[in-house]
């Protein structure tokens, strides 16, 4: 069971340059998240979506895009990189609502570098 | 390598119970560390967090984390817990990069 994976580990963009992070999960989850954690801060919320064909703007999400086509995959598109987004990017996902036990499942991250 | 281990996986209480939840993370360097909680139905939220200073740290809703480094532990504790504290709770450090523990899923019971 390979859980939630993301696609680069590391990357090193120039500035203006574009570039889409993969994620993709296994386990059926009708949540996908997309976090940022800038160095020595906590997660802010990117974007999510709730189900395939839906995606909503979470706190930070100036600079990217997502979409949705499948249940197990949601990319994150960065059009036109800026030093402002080196930061270490976390993709997870969870089941629908059932209550309070609903775990959220992390990729390892990407650690993203515009120069 | 890196690690987080959360001793408690489920946790059960009643409502005005003092609350602990045991962290510790392997590292022999500087870490900075964190505690986030998931309500349910809701996305991950930072409860908080130590980078240096004072090791008892004070986040929201009256929790507070101590950081003991001879122990490598950053426990989470709270005086007396409410219904509304239901949720999960995630220690986690960071390095280079966020690493988490795996959570501990607190139940309090009205």
């Amino acid at each position: 069971n390979a859980g939630v994976t993301q696609t680069p580990k590391f990357r090193i963009l120039k500035i203006g340059q574009s570039m889409t992070l993969q994620c993709t999960q296994d386990m059926n989850h009708n949540y996908m998240y997309w976090y940022r954690q800038d160095p020595g801060m906590g997660l802010k919320l990117i974007y999510y979506s709730v189900g395939a064909g839906i995606t909503d703007k979470g706190e930070v999400p100036n600079g990217y895009n997502v979409s949705r086509s499948t249940t197990e995959d949601f990319p994150l598109r960065l059009e036109l990189a800026a030093p402002s987004q080196t930061s270490v990017y976390f993709c997870a996902s969870r089941n629908r609502d059932r209550g309070p036990w609903e775990k959220l499942f992390f990729g390892s991250g990407t650690q993203l570098s515009v120069l | 390598a890196q690690s987080v281990s959360q001793h408690n996986h489920h946790v059960i209480l009643s409502e005005a119970a003092s609350l602990e939840l045991g962290c510790n993370y392997s590292y022999g360097g500087t870490v900075n560390l964190f505690w986030y909680v998931q309500y349910p139905g809701q996305h991950l939220q930072l409860l908080l967090k130590y980078f240096s200073g004072d090791p008892l740290v004070k986040g929201i809703k009256g929790f507070e984390a101590e950081f003991i480094k001879s122990k490598f532990s950053f426990n989470l504790r709270k005086p007396s817990v409410q219904w509304s504290d239901t949720a999960e709770y995630f220690c986690a450090f960071s390095v280079q990069k966020l690493v988490f523990g795996t959570g501990t899923r607190l139940l309090v019971s009205p």
